[in-house]
């Protein structure tokens, strides 16, 4: 069964600062690897989709690696603002219709 | 011109009532989603449909049944509620494997 760990659980850095969030998996048969935001009291955004023969992809000051080897994910955030703190997750797709969710890395971008 | 769409927002209720949460999708996705987020924030599928195949994880009680008019549509009804049902429920679309999700609806069991 897949199981998708991310860390760490939480994250706090002063605005400006370069940041790694974590993502692994235990199967890496997987489809695809997909990031999202999720502000408080709201739904989920997605920011980058990596399908599972790619390496990254980029978004603005987003970038998303993925090793399917290995089973792991990295979403790179450059000069944060305090406008991204939320909470980052991520999923990967098993299967045509079954997503697993990441437990999430809760961020806060300091002022 | 929202995307996914839900409602109602917010759902308080009683333990034993039947209760339904509609789903509205205007993205021309072929296949829609209900996941359940509990108050650890953990986020799981509970159901995948397209017009040809309903996928249930077979964790999810069967008091839970989504149902879908059409192709733009999927409402859960959930019967006979207890409180271990409370939590954020989500509704989402895609279309070649990129998810995109409703604002969540928040279902309080008292």
């Amino acid at each position: 069964k897949q199981e998708v760990t991310q860390i760490p659980a939480a994250l706090s850095v002063p605005e400006g600062e370069n940041l790694v969030l974590n993502c692994s998996f235990t199967d890496s048969a997987i489809y695809n690897l997909q990031w999202f935001r999720q502000d408080p009291g709201k739904g989920l955004t997605s920011l980058l989709l990596i399908q599972s023969s790619q390496r990254e992809q980029t978004s603005g000051r987003l970038n998303a690696s993925l090793d399917k080897s290995s089973g792991r994910s990295t979403l790179y955030i450059a000069a944060s603002q305090p406008g991204d703190s939320a909470t980052y997750l991520c999923a990967v797709r098993t299967g045509a219709n079954n997503l697993f969710f990441g437990t999430g890395t809760r961020l806060t971008v300091i002022p | 011109d929202t995307a996914v769409s839900q409602t109602p927002k917010y759902l308080v209720t009683q333990m034993g009532n039947d209760k339904s949460i509609k789903c509205e999708q205007n993205l021309g996705h072929d296949t829609m989603y209900w996941y359940k987020q509990d108050s650890k924030k953990f986020l799981k599928i509970m159901f995948s449909y397209n017009n040809k195949e309903l996928i249930i994880n077979e964790t999810v009680p069967n008091r839970f049944s989504p149902k879908s008019p059409d192709k733009a549509h999927l409402n859960l009804h959930i019967n006979s509620l207890e409180l271990g049902d409370s939590a954020v429920y989500f509704c989402a679309s895609s279309q070649y494997h990129e998810q995109y999700f409703g604002p969540g609806t928040r279902l309080t069991v008292t």
